[in-house]
This record gives C-alpha cells, structure tokens and sequence, in this order.
C-alpha cells in the first residue's frame, strides 16, 4: 500500500543534541512537507519541498533544517538551536501545486530531557 | 495573510446527535477549503474538500460541509455522530493561487462522544 512512513515514532534527546526525523513516501508525490504540532496550537509549517532539491521556510524554520535529495524522502533535523523542541512532528506530501490534497504520516514525537 | 479560526476548543455530544463543527477563514480571493480528523497520536485523514462549484460538499464518515461566502464560513456537520466520531478535527484554507502548498490549519476543535 502506498503511503508516508515516518520513524522514529518516538524519540528522546539531551539538550544540545540534534536529532533527525526520517520521512519516506512511496506515493511519487513531488511535494513534501514537515509540520510541527502543539496542544492548542493546531499545525504549523516548518519547511515544503516542490521538487527534488530544492525546500522552502515555512512560518517556523528557525531551529530545523532539511534537505531533498532524493523525491521519496525529505528528512528534518532539529538542530540545538531550536529553543523548544518538544512537540509531535508530522510530515505530509502532496502530488503538487494545484490544490491537491495532502496525505499525512502518523508522527513522530520528540521529547527533550 | 490567509488564517483560519475554530472556535470551538472542545466539544461534547451525546451518541445519535447531530453535530456541527465551526470553522471561519480569512482569505481575499477564493479559497480551497479542507477538514482533516485525527486520532490521537496519529496523523490527520482528509475528510472532506471544498475547491469550486457545489457548495455543499459530501465528505467519507457521513459528514458534510457547506461553504458559505458570505459569511467566510465552512462548518462541517454530522446527521447522527457515532462514539467512533471522538477525535480531533481540523479546518484548513489553501492558497487557489499555488495550490495547497501553504495550507493554514485552524487550532482544531475536539470532540467527546457521551453514550
């Protein structure tokens, strides 16, 4: 079946450490994007990729980086300089512009300790 | 800057109710409209989308929304909710311009089912 996987489901973290968030979709969608998600602040977009290397900032970049190299996958990596990290992360894609629907991964939850 | 408003933070209903959902956006030209359920801890599944045309717009689960311009508004409603109803529920406006690559999601409204 086609779809988004997205590991680890759950991950802890020292502070001052990165971690990376894998996203593996096997939809040939040419869109990707990487959500963060916290209680009572709906969803909000980290970083969207249209095509194979090249992403774009979403509305809270700082602290995240990623990359495109290949179309199926687009990790995320948050970096210690994310001053709050903690939340659950979902990644979506999309067959691309043109108001297509956006299929989502089941998350990944990061703790910082 | 396109933004969308639930203002319902929670809601609770009673099994066999009917069930209406608020979802008010602001966007200047027209928008694509979307209401996306999640479970928790999962990810969100698309229920329903509004881009053009009819606007009543049936959606999986036996829920249903109906855009209405004049009011800004895309509520999504449910004849009869079932306990598998329980959830949270997401309302999302699109940029028509670029298609959904800059999707805004309102805050999201839970529900609880009473039996």
């Amino acid at each position: 079946d086609g779809g988004i996987t997205q590991s680890p489901k759950y991950l802890f973290r020292k502070e001052g450490q990165n971690v990376t968030l894998s996203c593996e979709q096997n939809l040939n969608h040419d869109a990707m994007y990487w959500y963060r998600q916290d209680p009572g602040q709906g969803l909000r977009l980290i970083y969207y990729s249209q095509i194979v290397n090249d992403f774009q900032k979403g509305d809270i970049a700082e602290g995240y980086s990623v990359s495109r190299e290949k179309k199926e996958s687009f990790p995320l990596t948050v970096t210690s300089a994310q001053k709050n990290p903690t939340a659950f992360y979902l990644c979506a894609s999309s067959a691309g512009s043109g108001a297509n629907v956006l299929t989502f991964g089941a998350g990944s939850r990061l703790t910082v300790l | 800057a396109q933004s969308v408003t639930q203002p319902d933070i929670h809601i609770t209903v009673s099994e066999g109710a009917s069930l209406e959902l608020r979802c008010n956006y602001s966007y200047g030209a027209t928008p694509y409209l979307f209401w996306y359920v999640q479970s928790p801890g999962q990810g969100l599944q698309l229920l329903l989308k509004y881009f053009s045309g009819d606007t009543l717009v049936q959606g999986i689960k036996g829920f249903e929304a109906e855009f209405k311009r004049s009011q800004s508004s895309f509520n999504l409603r449910k004849p009869s909710v079932h306990w598998s109803d329980a959830a949270e529920y997401f309302c999302a406006v699109g940029e028509s311009n670029f298609g959904n690559e800059k999707l805004t999601f309102g805050t999201g409204t839970r529900l609880t089912i009473i039996p």
